[in-house]
């Protein structure tokens, strides 16, 4: 099973900021990343698939990149409705889909 | 617009069975992939099972695969999942979920219903 590491837990910052968010993977699976926001109560949203590609509708300020185990969704300047929880997940060995723990965004 | 409305859920004894449906509308239901993906209370997110546009074609996670079966009716655009021998660590929010490309699945999942609970509890 390829194990997606995400990185922080919990991510403070203020409307406006730049935010970061890591997502590591066990072992290489290629460009088969996708982003996803969720917040309390709803369901995922897709964001990024691709590892670079915005889905259908997202805002150009949320941006993914990288390849192999190492991967990063960047929110340019946050907006108040981007404090959610992020998941990455991979599709690299389907059928055996893996997501991360999750990052928590909060408001500082 | 695209939308995935799950029911079924609900308080169910170990080792007894449930069946979930998804009733699916504002796409071509017939043409793509749909997934069943689960999240625990309080927990991530775990992909469960997938059926190809055609209902051929079936995949699932390790700690379901035996005792759940995914299918689908593309006459009543409706996707379901029949639970077997349930755990208490199947207790989640099933999601189901639209493949993002038509014909054969990418796994990446571009539309979510609402989600239905499941509680494994006696």
């Amino acid at each position: 099973e390829i194990v997606l590491t995400q990185s922080p837990a919990t991510l403070s910052l203020s409307p406006g900021e730049r935010a970061t968010l890591s997502c590591r993977a066990s072992q290489s699976v290629s460009s088969y990343l996708a982003w996803y926001q969720q917040k309390p109560g709803q369901a995922p949203r897709l964001l990024i698939y691709g590892a670079s590609n915005r889905a259908t509708g997202i805002p150009a300020r949320f941006s993914g990149s990288g390849s192999g185990t190492d991967f990063t969704l960047t929110i340019s300047s946050l907006e108040p409705e981007d404090f959610a929880l992020y998941y990455c997940q991979q599709r690299s060995n389907w059928p055996r889909i893996t997501f991360g723990q999750g990052t928590r965004l909060e408001i500082k | 617009q695209v939308q995935l409305v799950e029911s079924g859920g609900g308080v169910v004894q170990p080792g007894r069975s449930l069946r979930l449906s998804c009733a699916a509308s504002g796409f071509t239901f017939s043409t793509y992939g749909m997934h069943w993906v689960r999240q625990a209370p309080g927990r991530g997110l775990e992909w469960v099972a997938v059926v190809s546009n055609d209902g051929n074609d079936k995949h699932y996670a390790d700690s379901v695969k035996g005792r759940f079966t995914i299918s689908r009716d593309n006459s009543k655009n409706t996707l379901y999942v029949q639970m077997n021998s349930l755990r208490a660590d199947d207790t989640a929010v099933y999601y189901c979920a639209k493949d993002q490309k038509r014909g054969a699945a990418d796994y990446y999942f571009d539309y979510w219903g609402q989600g239905t609970l499941v509680t494994v509890s006696s």
